[in-house]
């Protein structure tokens, strides 16, 4: 899971295992959820979002969960591969104002 | 497609000089904003924009300006460099603030000496 401090939470898996890597969010009054991935020298890219409406969204090979009465999202990763290797991050934003990002946990994916 | 354009890459000054971090979107987005990413820490909001014209600040603006001339460019500039602001820099654009996902780019690498 994501935590504040100097060493981000890291996560090691076998390729063609299923990854899942959690956010503990801190406000209740958030209404969307955004999980992004971030290679190393690149930008943060887009996964997948959910709004506060909804429990469960699926996309291709992630599926994002959201469970509002503890504040917690998960994202899963089916059939991890090793193009999943990356810091991912989840942001909230309450009301559409300014989104507040975790500092992320690393997934690394051995072959 | 370019999406989110970012230049430079990468930056050395010296404390005291001033410069320019360029972004340019080619997606006709109105909302743009400027974070900073510092080891251990998430993303900050330095500044941000709802559309040519109109900027404000987010969480960390000091020792930052922006302006927002046209919808496609959100230049941040530095005003007197400072050792505090070394960091990776993004610039990220989105349809509307805070209910569309946030396209970024590939973000300027600062060190300040």
């Amino acid at each position: 899971g994501e935590s504040v401090g100097l060493h981000l939470p890291t996560l090691s898996v076998q390729e063609g295992d299923n990854s899942i890597i959690n956010c503990a969010y801190s406000n209740s009054a958030s209404d969307y959820f955004i999980w992004y991935k971030q290679e190393s020298g690149k930008g943060p890219q887009f996964i997948i979002d959910i709004r506060s409406n909804m429990d469960k969204r699926q996309g291709q090979r992630v599926t994002v969960l959201l469970n509002k009465t503890v504040k917690h999202l998960s994202l899963q990763i089916a059939a991890t591969q090793p193009g999943d290797s990356a810091v991912y991050f989840c942001a909230e934003n309450r009301a559409g104002n300014q989104f507040y990002f975790g500092t992320g946990t690393s997934l690394t994916v051995i072959p | 497609n370019a999406g989110v354009t970012q230049t430079p890459k990468f930056q050395v000054l010296k404390t005291g000089q001033s410069m320019t971090l360029q972004c340019a979107q080619d997606m006709n987005h109105e909302y743009m904003s400027w974070y900073r990413q510092d080891p251990g820490m998430g993303l900050r909001l330095i500044h941000y924009s709802v559309g040519a014209g109109i900027t404000d600040q987010g969480e960390v603006p000091n020792g930052y300006n922006v302006s927002r001339s046209t919808t496609e460019d959100f230049p941040l500039r530095l005003l007197s460099a400072a050792p505090s602001q070394t960091s990776v820099y993004f610039c990220a654009s989105s349809v509307d603030r805070g209910q569309s996902p946030l396209h970024f780019g590939n973000g300027t690498r600062l060190t300040v000496t």
